[in-house]
């Protein structure tokens, strides 16, 4: 199965843009990109998915390389509300219903 | 608020018990999804349901086992509870089940403590 690497931690200030990275070497062509965020003392949150383009929402983009090898979930201006795990999740025919976390990577933001 | 609800919020128990979890998914979501998160372990994925019927299986104990109601609740009963049970449930919902791209909506958590 196709597996991610994340970054342990990450610090930001407030109000200045984040780029969390993601590695997944071993992506499959069907495997779909997704995003969530888990905040202290609750269930994790969806945040963002793509397949191969770059993909905007309200709450965050995310960014794809052309190879699919990596992508980077941007926090345009991160609030202190932001501050959570971040976790890149590959989704693909085999395990679309099971979502694999890993540890994620934890980031603080500083008023 | 995500639309999913737990009950109860906190659960402690003795070893060897057996309790019972119970989650309403998102008013419209076929599909409930449970999860497990240790501070050892993280969040794993346990079982899923789809329209009452069991989907996928993951790494859940044969001493746990899981329904989905005709009403779309579901329950996560656990036997015979172990001090490394401890840890926080999540239950998740989605619209569908085969769908890539179908987000998965998370409730509050059960938090489970065994002594």
């Amino acid at each position: 199965d196709a597996k991610t690497t994340q970054p342990n931690s990450m610090e930001s200030n407030e109000e200045e843009p984040v780029h969390l990275p993601c590695n997944h070497s071993t992506i499959s062509g069907t495997d779909y990109i997704h995003w969530y965020r888990q905040l202290p003392s609750q269930g994790p949150e969806y945040v963002i998915h793509g397949l191969t383009s770059n993909v905007n929402n309200r709450m965050a983009s995310l960014a794809i390389a052309e190879d699919r090898k990596s992508s980077t979930l941007i926090l345009h201006r991160a609030t202190l509300r932001d501050a959570a795990v971040y976790y890149c999740i590959l989704r693909g025919p085999k395990n679309n219903n099971d979502m694999r976390f890993g540890a994620g990577t934890r980031l603080t933001v500083k008023p | 608020d995500s639309g999913v609800t737990q009950t109860p919020k906190h659960l402690i128990t003795a070893t060897g018990q057996r309790v019972t979890l119970r989650c309403s998914p998102r008013s419209g979501d076929l599909s409930v999804y449970w999860y497990q998160q240790s501070l050892d372990q993280g969040l794993q994925f346990l079982i899923h349901y789809y329209n009452g019927e069991e989907r996928a299986k993951g790494n859940i104990l044969e001493r746990f086992s899981a329904q989905q109601f005709p009403d779309l609740h579901s329950e996560l009963n656990l036997s015979s509870l172990e001090l490394g049970d401890s840890a926080l449930y999540f239950c998740a919902s989605s619209v569908g089940t085969s769908g890539l791209s179908y987000e998965q909506y998370f409730g509050p958590g059960t938090r489970l403590t065994v002594t």
